[in-house]
C-alpha cells in the first residue's frame, strides 16, 4: 500500500529556507497517472495549495507563492521535495505532501485532478 | 481564481439525522465537453489528513461509505451525509480542478454531533 512521509526541521528561522521532503513508499513515483504536490494548513485553518511535481520534473506553482518556492524530485529515490525561501511567522503551518490523481489532464502549466492520498503532515514554526 | 465559498461553517446535526454542507465557486465548474464538474470533497478527522470523499461532483472514492453523496452543477455543489454516524465528525472542504493552478480549496465545514 502506498503511503507518504514528510520530514524536514520542525523549526526554522525567519528569512531562512525551509526545505522539506516527502518519500513515497509502497509504490514508484514514476507514474504517468499521478502529480505529487505539497499543501499546507494553518492549525485550525483551511487548506492551500503550493505546488505540484510530476516524476518528469515538470512543476506548477501557486502563482501567490511560486518566488519563494522550488519543489524538485528524485526518482532514484521516490522522493519529492519543497524548498521555501524568506521564512517568516506567516508560514508557521502543517505542510503535507500528498499524490494528485489526473482526472482530466496535465499541461505544461497545469494539472487537472484531486488528491487521493496524503502524507500525516509535518508541523513547522518559524521563530528566532 | 476561483474562489470557493462554503456553508454553513459549522454544522450541528443529531446523530442518524441528514446533514447538507454547501460549496459555492465564483465560476462554473462545469466542463461542456464532458458535461463534467471538476470538483471534489474531502473528509478531515481531528489530527488526521484530509482525505478525498468525492470527484466529479458525485462519484465516491473506493472504500467510501453510501451515506455520503454528492451532488450539483455549474457553481452550486452539496456534500449529503444521508445518516449521521459518530465517525463522521470532521471538517469538509470542497475543492475545485477546473482552472489551475491554482488548485483552490473552501474554507472548511465543521460538522459535529448536536
Amino acid at each position: 500500500q502506498l503511503q507518504l512521509q514528510e520530514s524536514g526541521p520542525g523549526l526554522v528561522k525567519p528569512s531562512e529556507t525551509l526545505s522539506l521532503t516527502c518519500t513515497v513508499s509502497g509504490g514508484s513515483i514514476s507514474s504517468g497517472s499521478y502529480y505529487w504536490g505539497w499543501i499546507r494548513q494553518p492549525p485550525g485553518k483551511g487548506l492551500e495549495w503550493i505546488g505540484s511535481i510530476q516524476y518528469t520534473g515538470n512543476t506548477y506553482y501557486n502563482l501567490s507563492l511560486k518566488s519563494r518556492v522550488t519543489i524538485s524530485v528524485d526518482t532514484s529515490k521516490n522522493q519529492f521535495s519543497l524548498k521555501m525561501r524568506s521564512m517568516t511567522a506567516a508560514d508557521t503551518t502543517v505542510y503535507y505532501c500528498a499524490r494528485l490523481r489526473i482526472l482530466r489532464y496535465c499541461s505544461s502549466t497545469s494539472c487537472l485532478g484531486a488528491f487521493d492520498l496524503w502524507g500525516q503532515g509535518t508541523m513547522v514554526t518559524v521563530s528566532s | 481564481d476561483i474562489v470557493m465559498t462554503q456553508s454553513p461553517d459549522s454544522l450541528p446535526v443529531s446523530l442518524g439525522e441528514r446533514a447538507t454542507i454547501n460549496c459555492k465557486s465564483s465560476q462554473s465548474l462545469l466542463y461542456s465537453s464532458n458535461n463534467k464538474n471538476y470538483l471534489a470533497w474531502y473528509q478531515q478527522k481531528p489530527g488526521q489528513p484530509p482525505k478525498l470523499l468525492i470527484y466529479w461532483a458525485s462519484t465516491r472514492e473506493s472504500g467510501v461509505p453510501d451515506r455520503f453523496s454528492g451532488s450539483g452543477s455549474g457553481t452550486d455543489f452539496t456534500l449529503t451525509i444521508s445518516s449521521l454516524q459518530a465517525e463522521d465528525v470532521a471538517v469538509y472542504y470542497c475543492q475545485q480542478y477546473y482552472t489551475t493552478p491554482p488548485i483552490t480549496f473552501g474554507q472548511g465545514t465543521r460538522l459535529e454531533i448536536k
